[in-house]
């Protein structure tokens, strides 16, 4: 079984463009969230998608956004990118997204120049 | 809320064991447990629902106490590879989000 792909493995880009990233989950599973993960603060949840809605969102600021398509691919986007949003953004997919364990992909280094 | 994981970081001896514990100030649905390498994707350990369960696989076992809404893990004979960081991660009632604590960096040494 494959696992949850996320491309691209690293980016860098320049304060004020913006950046899309994708997840492949796991064939099967719907629920799809993402996460940013820094030195200092750890796995911050940005957003759950559970069969192209978004379910869940957490503290970011409206330049954070996301979608689902139908076959439960996601991509997130990030706009007017700043300094501060260099980080591993992790995808993770589950099978129901509830009380289920997250399979990670191995993320997309972002870095922001 | 972010559950509070302690001890920040742990060094052991292989042959050494561990607990790191996960607590949150929400009710709980269910708690899992994340081991992560450097530079690596952290790979799903266990999950625990409520109703007090325990569950463990090899030397690798957790309890979730839903009353104390708090979860442990439990490292027993700790080996090399047992090295990483440890994360939990919580869901209250509501589905699909889960929140997860700082982490708890493991270090086994020979």
């Amino acid at each position: 079984k494959a696992g949850v792909t996320q491309t691209p493995r690293y980016l860098i880009k320049t304060r004020g463009q913006q950046v899309t990233l994708s997840c492949s989950p796991i064939s099967g599973h719907r629920s799809v969230s993402w996460y940013q993960q820094t030195p200092g603060q750890g796995l911050q949840f940005l957003f759950e998608y559970f069969s192209e809605t978004q379910r869940n969102k957490g503290n970011f600021p409206g330049r954070f956004s996301g979608r689902q398509f139908s076959n439960s691919r996601s991509e997130m986007n990030v706009s007017t990118l700043e300094l501060g949003d260099s980080a591993l953004y992790l995808c993770a997919s589950s099978s129901t997204g509830t009380g289920i364990g997250y399979t990670f992909g191995s993320g997309t280094r972002l870095t922001v120049v | 809320q972010q559950p509070v994981q302690s001890p920040q970081a742990v060094i052991l001896r292989e042959g050494e064991d561990a607990v790191i514990n996960c607590s949150s100030s929400k009710a709980l649905y269910s708690v899992h447990w994340y081991r992560q390498k450097h530079g690596e994707a952290p790979i799903f350990l266990m999950i625990l629902l409520k109703g007090g369960e325990q569950k463990g696989h090899d030397k690798i076992s957790a309890s979730f106490n839903e009353k104390k809404q708090q979860s442990s893990l439990y490292l027993t004979a700790s080996q090399l590879s047992y090295s990483g960081t440890y994360f939990c991660g919580t869901e209250d009632s509501n589905a699909g989000k889960s929140t997860f604590g700082d982490g708890t960096t493991l270090t086994v040494k020979p």
